[in-house]
């Protein structure tokens, strides 16, 4: 059964800082990964999704890394804004059939201004 | 253009009663998909349908619940005899997915349900 953790559950950083944030999942055989970010009381926004046969995927401040041999993808997030306070998800997509998304409980940030 | 939709966004029920949720996908997406997140948990899958029928319904967590997409857009989560630990944000995503080649999941804003 595929499980997906992120550490730390929350962080709170200054203005500016660069960022990593890391999640690991268990199983390897997956189609892809995806990072969503949750606003409060809101759905899910996409950020970005890499698939499995990709190392890295680039979004503006954003780049996703993915070692799916070590069960491994980092998000990197370059001088952070208060505007990128949210929870991030990451939820890789299993391969098999189904085309479902396993999530964790996210990592809860914070950028002080 | 669109997003994907859903309503109601807020759902107040008491034990015991039935309620449907709808929601309504990005136009063409072939790929449907309900998850339940619970406060602080992150979202848990329910039921995935490509097109009009149902292609996994692993997550159900037990047969009070039915979802179905009968004319592959539009589907409806079902709930019969609600109990307090069915509340929880109910979401829906969608996904172009042609040709079995996976792509991103877009995620609706939610119903949130409360069963007193």
């Amino acid at each position: 059964k595929q499980e997906v953790t992120q550490i730390p559950a929350a962080l709170s950083v200054p203005e500016g800082e660069n960022l990593v944030l890391n999640c690991s999942f268990t199983d390897s055989a997956i189609y892809n990964l995806q990072w969503f970010r949750q606003d409060p009381g809101k759905g899910l926004t996409s950020l970005l999704l890499i698939q499995s046969s990709q190392r890295e995927q680039t979004s503006g401040r954003l780049n996703a890394s993915l070692d799916k041999s070590s069960g491994r993808s980092t998000l990197y997030i370059a001088a952070s804004q208060p505007g990128d306070s949210a929870t991030y998800l990451c939820a890789p997509q299993l391969r098999g059939g189904s085309e479902k998304l396993v999530f964790g409980k996210g990592m809860k940030l914070t950028v002080n201004p | 253009g669109a997003g994907v939709s859903q309503t109601p966004s807020n759902k107040v029920t008491e034990k015991g009663k039935y309620v449907e949720l709808r929601c309504d996908p990005i136009s063409g997406h072939t790929a449907l998909y309900w998850y339940r997140q619970s406060l602080g948990q992150g979202p848990e899958f329910l039921i995935y349908f490509q097109g009009t029928g149902a292609a996994d319904d692993s997550g159900l967590p037990n047969d009070r619940f039915f979802a179905v997409r009968p004319e592959g857009s539009v589907s409806t989560l079902k709930i019969q005899r609600t109990e307090r630990g069915d509340s929880a944000v109910y979401l829906c995503a969608s996904s172009l997915s042609v040709g079995g080649l996976t792509d991103t999941q877009y995620f609706g804003p939610g119903t949130r349900l409360t069963v007193l």
